[in-house]
């Protein structure tokens, strides 16, 4: 299958940090997802991004289609303890997605 | 609210029994996959249904089966549980004709094989 490289693996802020994440693949996506999971729950799709150069924000999040079409990036704002879980983004090339290995996100109050 | 629903959340089972992870989904999607994913780890995909009747497995190997009998159910069997199966089942679903195409995961099943 599909590599995704997702960087950084982990991390741990202090809340009202920003936080900037992003997605590698040596391949093309037709489509870019960034999901969420909280522990011992299934992943929650925060953004989808459909074009090359796209930039969409939801609250806190903003994430971004790169120019190459390799590549995305998620950030988050003024983080919250609330925003703990793992990061996973997803690439689409036909009918099938892949997954990114995940960013494992801490905030410490 | 959830609109795809898996049973059990959590399983502790013995070595060797049968089990059957349950997915249903109430979206009228056609897409249906099987993600196996260790604490804290990426997620494997190892099963997926393109419609009634359809399956595949994916790029994981597993020695699980699964059925496409209705558009909405898609059930994981093992026939003979293993310590190795101890992990995380996630189910999903999709539907890219209507543009959107977002997968939306189930809770999952937490399963132990002791």
């Amino acid at each position: 299958g599909q590599q995704l490289n997702q960087s950084p693996q982990s991390m741990f802020i202090q809340e009202g940090e920003d936080v900037s994440m992003n997605c590698t693949s040596s391949s093309i996506f037709n489509t870019w997802l960034w999901y969420k999971q909280d522990p011992g729950e299934g992943p929650v799709l925060l953004i989808a991004l459909y074009k090359a150069g796209e930039l969409t924000s939801n609250g806190r999040l903003t994430a971004q289609f790169g120019i190459t079409r390799k590549d995305s990036f998620l950030n988050i704002s003024a983080s919250i303890p609330s925003d703990v879980g793992i990061y996973f983004c997803a690439g689409r090339t036909g009918n099938q997605f892949y997954f990114g290995t995940g960013t494992s996100l801490t905030v410490i109050p | 609210e959830a609109d795809i629903y898996q049973t059990p959340r959590y399983l502790v089972i013995g070595t060797g029994k049968k089990i059957t992870l349950e997915c249903s989904q109430t979206m009228g999607h056609d897409k249906m996959y099987w993600y196996q994913q260790d604490p804290g780890m990426e997620l494997h995909l190892i099963h997926y249904s393109y419609g009634v009747n359809s399956t595949e497995k994916g790029d994981l190997s597993s020695e699980s089966t699964v059925s496409r009998i209705r558009t909405e159910h898609f059930p994981l069997t093992l026939e003979s549980a293993r310590p190795s199966h101890t992990s995380q089942y996630l189910c999903a679903s999709s539907e890219f004709s209507t543009g959107n195409y977002g997968y939306t995961f189930g809770s999952g099943t937490r399963l132990t094989v002791v």
